[in-house]
């Protein structure tokens, strides 16, 4: 069964450095998005992506973040300059019609 | 808007036992609802899904639900509780099946031997 893939598992970085997480969506699905979920909270809506454009995005989702999808395949969340408060679990999911939402294992970021 | 409630942040079974859990929700166009379970240091699964077909929706590992419109819930139940079903689980709202997803806040679920 097609599984949506997220690389890395788990990113550690500094504060203020930049960071990229990448997800390979499932390869017939048309929206693909971002969700967060802090330690011990509820899982956030971040942005969702549609015809090579956000075509929604979150409060949370503000300047610091961008999406991309620079190739057929690739799904990128960029943040520019990480804060601690940043530091999360964030899951790529993606969907087409009919099928519901399928969601990757997650990368964890550690902001220290 | 919408939104979702889940009744219980923890809910402890016995196993054997029935596993029910409580999801309410609120929108103002026909919803969509899901149930999602996150086993330990894993990503979501989809348990099952409610897209205004039929209001008994069932789901994988013995799981389902019912849409009960006049009462705004969509609470999930499992007749015999597993060690396995020990996770967290959480409901969830859209407004289409192919859009972003609203949840609530989660049911931690342990099963007592």
């Amino acid at each position: 069964e097609p599984e949506v893939t997220q690389t890395p598992s788990h990113q550690v970085t500094q504060m203020g450095q930049e960071v990229i997480l990448r997800c390979v969506p499932i390869s017939n699905h048309l929206y693909f998005y971002w969700y967060r979920q802090i330690l011990g909270q509820k899982v956030e809506f971040l942005v969702s992506f549609y015809n090579n454009e956000i075509s929604e995005k979150s409060e949370i989702f503000d300047d610091q973040f961008s999406v991309e999808r620079p190739d057929g395949s690739n799904f990128t969340l960029k943040i520019r300059s990480t804060k601690l408060e940043d530091s999360a679990m964030y899951f790529c999911a993606s969907s087409g019609p009919g099928t519901g939402t399928s969601f990757g294992p997650g990368t964890r970021l550690t902001v220290l | 808007a919408q939104s979702v409630t889940q009744l219980g942040s923890h809910v402890s079974v016995s196993e054997g036992a029935l596993v029910l859990l409580r999801c309410n929700y609120s929108s103002s166009v026909p919803p969509y609802l899901f149930w999602y379970v996150q086993y330990p240091n894993q990503g979501l699964q989809l348990l099952l899904k409610y897209t205004s077909a039929a209001t008994l929706v069932k789901g994988i590992n013995g799981f389902e639900a019912e849409f009960k419109k006049s009462e705004t819930s969509f609470h999930l139940t499992k007749p015999s509780a597993h060690m396995s079903d020990a996770a967290e689980y959480f409901c969830a709202v859209s407004n289409r099946d192919d859009y972003k997803l609203s949840f609530g806040a989660g049911t931690t679920v342990t099963v007592r031997a």
